[in-house]
Protein backbone atom coordinates (compact mmCIF):
# COMPACT_ATOMS: atom_id res chain seq x y z
CA UNK A 1 0.00 0.00 0.00
CA UNK A 2 1.03 3.50 -0.99
CA UNK A 3 1.45 5.74 2.01
CA UNK A 4 3.51 9.00 3.01
CA UNK A 5 4.02 10.21 7.02
CA UNK A 6 5.22 13.21 7.55
CA UNK A 7 6.46 14.21 10.89
CA UNK A 8 8.55 17.04 12.60
CA UNK A 9 6.02 19.85 13.07
CA UNK A 10 5.94 21.62 15.87
CA UNK A 11 5.67 24.98 17.91
CA UNK A 12 9.01 27.35 16.68
CA UNK A 13 9.79 31.02 17.39
CA UNK A 14 10.16 33.49 14.30
CA UNK A 15 13.41 33.17 13.06
CA UNK A 16 14.00 29.51 14.00
CA UNK A 17 14.52 26.83 12.31
CA UNK A 18 12.61 23.21 11.63
CA UNK A 19 13.12 20.05 9.49
CA UNK A 20 9.95 18.07 8.66
CA UNK A 21 10.20 14.59 7.14
CA UNK A 22 8.31 12.75 4.87
CA UNK A 23 8.70 9.00 5.08
CA UNK A 24 6.99 6.90 1.69
CA UNK A 25 6.10 3.39 2.02
CA UNK A 26 4.95 0.98 -1.29
CA UNK A 27 6.68 3.32 -3.61
CA UNK A 28 10.19 4.34 -4.54
CA UNK A 29 10.44 8.09 -3.86
CA UNK A 30 13.09 8.16 -6.87
CA UNK A 31 10.67 6.74 -9.31
CA UNK A 32 7.76 10.02 -8.78
CA UNK A 33 8.22 13.33 -8.08
CA UNK A 34 6.95 14.53 -4.87
CA UNK A 35 6.08 17.62 -3.35
CA UNK A 36 5.43 19.60 -0.41
CA UNK A 37 1.71 21.68 0.06
CA UNK A 38 0.61 23.64 3.08
CA UNK A 39 -2.80 24.59 4.40
CA UNK A 40 -2.35 27.70 6.96
CA UNK A 41 -5.34 28.03 8.73
CA UNK A 42 -8.71 29.02 7.79
CA UNK A 43 -7.13 29.37 4.36
CA UNK A 44 -6.88 26.72 1.03
CA UNK A 45 -3.65 24.99 -0.16
CA UNK A 46 -0.73 26.67 -1.30
CA UNK A 47 2.01 24.64 -3.24
CA UNK A 48 5.33 25.03 -1.52
CA UNK A 49 8.20 22.78 -2.67
CA UNK A 50 8.68 19.87 -5.23
CA UNK A 51 11.27 18.01 -6.41
CA UNK A 52 11.50 15.94 -10.23
CA UNK A 53 11.98 12.15 -9.88
CA UNK A 54 15.40 12.65 -10.48
CA UNK A 55 16.09 14.21 -7.96
CA UNK A 56 17.91 16.35 -9.56
CA UNK A 57 15.85 19.41 -9.90
CA UNK A 58 14.16 21.13 -7.00
CA UNK A 59 11.58 23.90 -7.17
CA UNK A 60 10.48 26.26 -4.60
CA UNK A 61 7.11 28.98 -4.04
CA UNK A 62 8.64 32.64 -4.25
CA UNK A 63 7.56 32.59 -0.87
CA UNK A 64 9.91 30.12 0.80
CA UNK A 65 12.48 30.59 -1.69
CA UNK A 66 15.70 30.75 -0.39
CA UNK A 67 14.98 29.84 3.45
CA UNK A 68 13.24 26.35 2.61
CA UNK A 69 15.40 23.47 1.29
CA UNK A 70 14.13 20.44 0.12
CA UNK A 71 15.77 17.09 -0.60
CA UNK A 72 15.79 13.57 -0.05
CA UNK A 73 17.47 10.25 0.90
CA UNK A 74 16.81 7.71 -0.85
CA UNK A 75 18.44 4.93 0.87
CA UNK A 76 15.74 5.69 3.40
CA UNK A 77 12.74 6.40 1.09
CA UNK A 78 12.04 10.10 2.83
CA UNK A 79 11.59 13.32 1.65
CA UNK A 80 12.88 16.36 3.65
CA UNK A 81 11.55 19.91 4.17
CA UNK A 82 14.28 22.38 5.72
CA UNK A 83 13.11 25.59 6.92
CA UNK A 84 14.86 28.60 8.52
CA UNK A 85 13.96 31.96 9.12
CA UNK A 86 10.54 31.15 9.83
CA UNK A 87 8.22 33.69 9.90
CA UNK A 88 4.55 33.72 11.46
CA UNK A 89 2.67 33.29 7.97
CA UNK A 90 4.56 29.92 7.58
CA UNK A 91 2.11 28.67 9.85
CA UNK A 92 0.76 26.03 8.47
CA UNK A 93 -0.43 22.17 7.81
CA UNK A 94 2.14 20.28 5.70
CA UNK A 95 1.36 18.07 3.55
CA UNK A 96 3.61 15.31 1.46
CA UNK A 97 2.37 14.52 -1.66
CA UNK A 98 3.08 12.17 -4.37
CA UNK A 99 2.83 12.63 -8.24
CA UNK A 100 0.07 10.17 -9.55
CA UNK A 101 2.77 9.75 -12.49
CA UNK A 102 5.58 7.58 -12.50
CA UNK A 103 7.64 9.99 -15.54
CA UNK A 104 11.35 12.22 -14.93
CA UNK A 105 10.23 16.07 -14.92
CA UNK A 106 8.37 18.00 -12.02
CA UNK A 107 5.14 16.84 -10.41
CA UNK A 108 1.85 17.76 -11.78
CA UNK A 109 -0.88 16.21 -9.75
CA UNK A 110 -1.28 14.23 -6.64
CA UNK A 111 -2.84 10.91 -6.11
CA UNK A 112 -1.15 10.04 -2.21
CA UNK A 113 -0.68 12.81 0.61
CA UNK A 114 -0.33 12.57 4.11
CA UNK A 115 -1.89 13.07 7.58
CA UNK A 116 0.34 16.25 7.48
CA UNK A 117 2.42 17.48 10.05
CA UNK A 118 1.19 21.17 12.09
CA UNK A 119 3.96 23.68 12.01
CA UNK A 120 3.31 26.89 14.30
CA UNK A 121 5.20 29.85 14.04
CA UNK A 122 5.18 31.66 17.26
CA UNK A 123 6.99 33.99 20.39
CA UNK B 1 1.28 32.70 -11.81
CA UNK B 2 -1.72 31.83 -13.07
CA UNK B 3 -4.96 32.21 -11.10
CA UNK B 4 -7.44 29.81 -10.19
CA UNK B 5 -10.81 31.60 -8.94
CA UNK B 6 -13.21 29.45 -7.93
CA UNK B 7 -17.57 29.62 -7.80
CA UNK B 8 -19.27 29.61 -5.53
CA UNK B 9 -17.52 29.93 -2.48
CA UNK B 10 -19.77 27.64 -0.99
CA UNK B 11 -23.02 25.96 -1.81
CA UNK B 12 -25.80 23.94 -0.79
CA UNK B 13 -27.46 20.97 -2.23
CA UNK B 14 -30.24 18.35 -1.18
CA UNK B 15 -28.88 14.90 -1.56
CA UNK B 16 -29.35 13.30 -4.47
CA UNK B 17 -29.68 16.73 -6.62
CA UNK B 18 -26.76 17.91 -8.83
CA UNK B 19 -23.84 19.82 -7.38
CA UNK B 20 -21.67 22.29 -9.95
CA UNK B 21 -18.80 23.45 -9.08
CA UNK B 22 -16.54 26.10 -11.43
CA UNK B 23 -13.25 27.33 -11.99
CA UNK B 24 -12.01 29.45 -13.93
CA UNK B 25 -7.97 30.17 -14.66
CA UNK B 26 -6.14 33.52 -15.63
CA UNK B 27 -5.18 32.28 -18.58
CA UNK B 28 -5.38 28.88 -20.91
CA UNK B 29 -4.29 25.28 -19.57
CA UNK B 30 -4.57 23.83 -23.10
CA UNK B 31 -1.62 22.67 -24.47
CA UNK B 32 -2.35 22.04 -28.02
CA UNK B 33 1.24 20.04 -28.62
CA UNK B 34 -0.78 17.02 -27.20
CA UNK B 35 -4.61 18.17 -27.08
CA UNK B 36 -5.18 18.21 -23.19
CA UNK B 37 -5.88 20.57 -20.59
CA UNK B 38 -3.48 20.92 -17.03
CA UNK B 39 -6.44 20.87 -14.28
CA UNK B 40 -6.73 18.59 -11.69
CA UNK B 41 -9.68 18.38 -9.07
CA UNK B 42 -9.80 17.28 -5.29
CA UNK B 43 -12.25 16.64 -2.20
CA UNK B 44 -10.65 17.74 1.10
CA UNK B 45 -12.42 16.47 4.33
CA UNK B 46 -11.44 18.08 7.87
CA UNK B 47 -8.67 15.68 9.65
CA UNK B 48 -8.52 13.93 6.17
CA UNK B 49 -5.76 14.59 3.36
CA UNK B 50 -6.89 16.00 -0.04
CA UNK B 51 -7.94 13.32 -2.07
CA UNK B 52 -7.21 13.37 -5.56
CA UNK B 53 -11.00 12.99 -8.09
CA UNK B 54 -10.07 14.44 -11.36
CA UNK B 55 -6.84 15.16 -13.47
CA UNK B 56 -6.57 16.03 -17.41
CA UNK B 57 -9.45 17.83 -16.96
CA UNK B 58 -11.34 14.89 -16.86
CA UNK B 59 -10.24 11.95 -16.35
CA UNK B 60 -11.43 10.09 -12.79
CA UNK B 61 -8.70 8.81 -10.51
CA UNK B 62 -9.41 5.00 -9.95
CA UNK B 63 -11.88 4.57 -6.90
CA UNK B 64 -13.68 7.58 -7.62
CA UNK B 65 -17.24 7.14 -8.13
CA UNK B 66 -18.38 7.45 -11.22
CA UNK B 67 -21.12 10.33 -9.88
CA UNK B 68 -17.95 12.87 -10.08
CA UNK B 69 -17.02 14.07 -13.10
CA UNK B 70 -14.98 16.78 -14.94
CA UNK B 71 -15.67 19.14 -17.95
CA UNK B 72 -14.45 22.55 -19.11
CA UNK B 73 -11.35 23.29 -21.65
CA UNK B 74 -8.98 26.32 -21.75
CA UNK B 75 -10.30 28.77 -19.10
CA UNK B 76 -13.20 27.11 -17.68
CA UNK B 77 -14.14 24.09 -16.27
CA UNK B 78 -16.58 22.26 -13.93
CA UNK B 79 -16.89 19.55 -11.56
CA UNK B 80 -20.24 17.70 -11.17
CA UNK B 81 -21.28 15.37 -8.70
CA UNK B 82 -24.64 14.30 -10.45
CA UNK B 83 -26.19 13.00 -7.28
CA UNK B 84 -25.16 13.90 -3.92
CA UNK B 85 -24.39 11.77 -1.23
CA UNK B 86 -23.56 12.70 2.36
CA UNK B 87 -20.02 11.44 1.90
CA UNK B 88 -19.99 14.43 -0.54
CA UNK B 89 -19.35 16.93 2.04
CA UNK B 90 -16.68 19.01 1.93
CA UNK B 91 -14.02 21.53 0.59
CA UNK B 92 -13.33 20.79 -3.39
CA UNK B 93 -9.86 22.56 -5.20
CA UNK B 94 -9.23 22.50 -8.26
CA UNK B 95 -5.10 22.86 -9.45
CA UNK B 96 -3.64 23.91 -12.43
CA UNK B 97 -0.44 22.01 -13.01
CA UNK B 98 0.27 23.70 -17.03
CA UNK B 99 3.25 25.95 -15.50
CA UNK B 100 4.43 23.20 -13.27
CA UNK B 101 6.44 22.92 -11.27
CA UNK B 102 4.99 26.25 -10.26
CA UNK B 103 1.40 24.77 -9.82
CA UNK B 104 -1.23 26.62 -7.96
CA UNK B 105 -4.40 25.91 -6.50
CA UNK B 106 -8.27 27.77 -6.19
CA UNK B 107 -9.13 29.04 -3.35
CA UNK B 108 -12.12 26.03 -2.74
CA UNK B 109 -15.40 25.69 -3.13
CA UNK B 110 -17.11 24.19 0.26
CA UNK B 111 -19.63 21.77 -0.45
CA UNK B 112 -22.68 21.00 2.13
CA UNK B 113 -26.27 19.25 2.65
CA UNK B 114 -29.35 21.73 2.33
Amino acid sequence: EVQVLESGGELVKPGGSLRLSCAASGFTVSSYGMSWVRQAPGKGLEWVSGISSSGGNTYYADSVRGRFTLFRDTSTNTLYLQMNSLRAEDTAIYYCAKDRRATAGPPYYFDSWGQGTLVTVSS
Amino acid sequence: DIVMTQSPDSLAVSLGERATLNCKSSQSLFYSSNNKDYLAWYQHKPGQPPRLLIYWASIRDSGVPDRFSGSGSGSDFTLTISSLQAEDVAIYYCQQYYTSPRITFGQGTRLEIK
